[in-house]
């Protein structure tokens, strides 16, 4: 298993503003990934980090909106910019081992607020 | 690409009735499949897995069973406790497509004593 921690829990934050989420493991992972999970909905994956070389976005999910960085294998940030009402969410770290075991581990969330 | 589709919810039981939350998915490849809870303000914590077909994956008396045949994963518990109340996701995850996770919408579970 892994112990993830996430910084800050939760956020109110004025519209126009950035915010950046902090995720810590607890061992070293191969594989990190950001998740927004929307009031009522499902997780949707926004990007994989990748150590050292720049994040993978999905589909709808841009760099410029939701710069990460991971500048090594138990770390990595998450930062939500020029935040409108509608980037109000709960934004997940999860890790995995490596890609054969895929199971993975999430922390506890971020639950921002966009006024 | 790969889906995951879970019963719509909210599903409220009695306690220790019997629960059954379905679970299908499409996937290109040869999946990993899990189930997620998520217990009220705590975050996703893995239930329980199955890598292959025919495995049975099972813990706190929860059960699921990989069936290729019917492309299914249903989560199954005998007698739910009020404590079980929580959402409940079903996962894949596929070497294919770099360990990423694909969730179902969740099915939120609530336990009435």
């Amino acid at each position: 298993s892994a112990v993830i921690s996430q910084k800050p829990s939760r956020d109110i934050c004025q519209r126009g503003t950035s915010l950046t989420i902090q995720c810590q493991v607890d061992s070293q992972v191969t594989m990190m990934f950001w998740y927004r999970q929307q009031p009522g909905q499902s997780l949707t994956l926004i990007a994989t980090a990748n150590q050292g070389s720049e994040a993978t976005y999905e589909s709808g999910f841009v760099i410029d909106k939701f710069p990460i960085s991971r500048p090594n294998l138990t770390f990595s940030t998450l930062t939500v910019s020029n935040m409108s009402p509608e980037d109000s969410s709960i934004y997940l770290c999860s890790v995995g081992r490596d890609i054969s075991n895929n199971e993975q581990f999430f922390g506890p969330g971020t639950r921002l607020t966009v006024l | 690409g790969d889906s995951v589709t879970q019963m719509e919810g909210p599903v409220t039981l009695s306690e220790e009735a019997c629960l059954t939350i379905n679970c299908t998915y499409t996937a290109t490849g040869y999946p990993s499949l899990f189930w997620y809870v998520q217990y009220p303000g705590e975050g996703l914590q893995l239930l329980l897995k199955a890598t292959k077909a025919d495995d049975k994956g099972s813990n706190k008396g929860f059960e699921a069973t990989y069936r290729k045949e019917t492309t299914s994963f249903h989560l199954e518990k005998g007698s739910v406790q009020v404590s079980d109340s929580a959402v409940y996701f079903c996962a894949l995850s596929d070497q294919s497509n770099a360990g990423k996770s694909t969730f179902g919408d969740g099915t939120t579970l609530t336990v009435k004593p």
